[in-house]
């Protein structure tokens, strides 16, 4: 069972269609990562969120922490074929454990 | 090099043999995690080194699973008598701090296949 669940396992999109991704746990985190794999590699990180209720900006990309620290989500504006990869959550713990979610496969069809 | 590298990048064993991987993490850095990957999920925590100490190995699935740091550099990761449920991604990554949430760099990870 994983501590970290996300929604929507697959999701298939034409190039300039928006979507959000959603990273839930009954868990509380220090702090929350999202990362983005390519087949063949490791994950690279995207953001970091620590406060309950904060958002980040990376370009096109919206991340949030949920104001109780449990969830998160990541939100892509106009996506793009470059987009296309595994998109990963991780909650840390107090202890520097991190858990990751199961991950949401994104496929942007030009 | 910059980064974090893993060898081998495959490896295929037969049922029954051990097999030992090797990260080398990011110069400098303190932590170093292992993870591992099954095909369309998520990293598993395996184990958890800061400097040659290993803090946490709550994610070991068995007593087959060995993993050292004893230099506080390079890790390896080995596996007894594998089995094929064994087979998966094993992923290495380092942190140059030891708080929760420092960025992880993680490695391109060994493709391990128990025939």
């Amino acid at each position: 069972t994983q501590l970290l669940e996300q929604s929507p396992q697959f999701l298939s999109i034409q190039e300039g269609e928006n979507l959000t991704v959603y990273c839930n746990s009954s868990s509380v985190f220090s702090s929350l990562q999202w990362y983005r794999q390519e087949p063949g590699e490791g994950p690279v990180l995207l953001v970091t969120v620590v406060t309950g209720g904060e958002v980040k900006k990376l370009k096109r990309l919206t991340f949030q922490f949920g104001d109780a620290r449990k969830d998160s989500s990541l939100h892509i504006t106009a996506a793009q074929p470059g987009d296309t990869g595994l998109y990963l959550c991780a909650g840390a713990d107090n202890f520097n454990k991190f858990y990751f979610g199961s991950g949401t496969k994104l496929n942007v069809k030009p | 090099g910059a980064g974090v590298s893993q060898s081998p990048r495959y490896k295929v064993a037969k049922r029954g043999q051990d097999v030992a991987l090797r990260c080398d993490p990011i110069s400098g850095h303190v932590s170093l995690f292992w993870y591992q990957q099954a095909l369309g999920q998520g990293p598993e925590f395996l184990t958890y080194f800061q400097n040659e100490a290993q803090l946490d190995k709550s994610g070991l699935p068995s007593d087959r699973f060995f993993a050292e740091r004893p230099e506080g550099s390079v890790s390896t990761l080995k596996i007894q008598r594998t089995q094929q449920e064994d087979s998966a991604v094993y992923l290495c990554a380092s942190s140059p701090g030891v708080a929760g949430g420092n960025e992880q760099f993680f490695g391109p990870g060994t493709r391990l296949t128990v025939l």
